[in-house]
């Protein structure tokens, strides 16, 4: 399996550009997550999807984040416009249900780093 | 809501010594607890994990980690570390489907 697979696995832009993180879940799963990861928060769950519906979307920072799931095999983690304090490590996770009670683990993918300047 | 406490932000230790890291979570349910390492540059991955049953818990690597619910910690352990365990762990709880992580715990082996 070649698990999560994400990109770009770096990115650097500038303040006001759009940017676009891209995320392959590992076959078969059907629950999705991307998670930012900063020095000052640490580790944060932006959106949570099932069954390619959006089920938390509570940790999106603001308007300027959004995420879309069109398929079971492809989701995309947009900043438009991006802003210097976006600058983080942005990771996707997949596992395969997200239901209470499942015996489900998170896998992680590489994480894309991104420096907004 | 879950939240998770990690007490040590960086460890620093020799080859051959034992590591202990502490952990503490806060959920009023069935809770899942996971650990997860970050090498330097990489991804998170899974050192184990536990949903119910024994207590204590063997993963991957020589890592273990021991549930006590009377006092809600999910404490890990390595009899001897490597140079090679030199990474950042991060003790995680999921009441339902969402992942919460402790900030992290530093862990420098020297040679």
């Amino acid at each position: 399996d070649a698990g999560v697979i994400q990109s770009p696995r770096h990115e650097v832009t500038e303040m006001g550009q759009e940017v676009t993180l891209r995320c392959k879940p590992i076959s078969g799963h059907n629950s999705l997550f991307w998670y930012r990861q900063t020095m000052m928060r640490g580790l944060e769950l932006l959106i949570y999807f099932n069954n390619n519906v959006p089920i938390d979307d509570s940790g999106m920072p603001e308007d300027r984040f959004s995420a879309k799931m069109p398929n079971a095999s492809f989701s995309t983690l947009k900043i438009q416009p991006s802003e210097p304090r976006d600058s983080a490590v942005y990771f996707c996770a997949s596992s395969t249900s997200g239901t209470r009670g499942s015996t489900d683990t998170q896998y992680f993918g590489p994480g894309t780093r991104l420096t907004v300047l | 809501a879950q939240s998770v406490s990690q007490h040590n932000h960086h460890v620093i230790l020799s080859e051959a010594a034992s590591l202990e890291l502490g952990c503490n979570y806060s959920y009023g349910g069935t809770v899942n607890l996971f650990w997860y390492v970050q090498y330097p540059g990489q991804h998170l991955q899974l050192l184990l994990k536990y949903f119910s049953g024994d207590p204590l818990v063997k993963g991957i690597k020589g890592f273990e980690a021991e549930f006590i619910k009377s006092k809600f910690s999910f404490n890990l352990r390595k009899p001897s570390v490597q140079w090679s365990d030199t990474a950042e762990y991060f003790c995680a709880v999921r009441g339902y489907y969402k992942l919460s992580f402790g900030a992290g715990t530093t862990v420098t082996v020297r040679a």
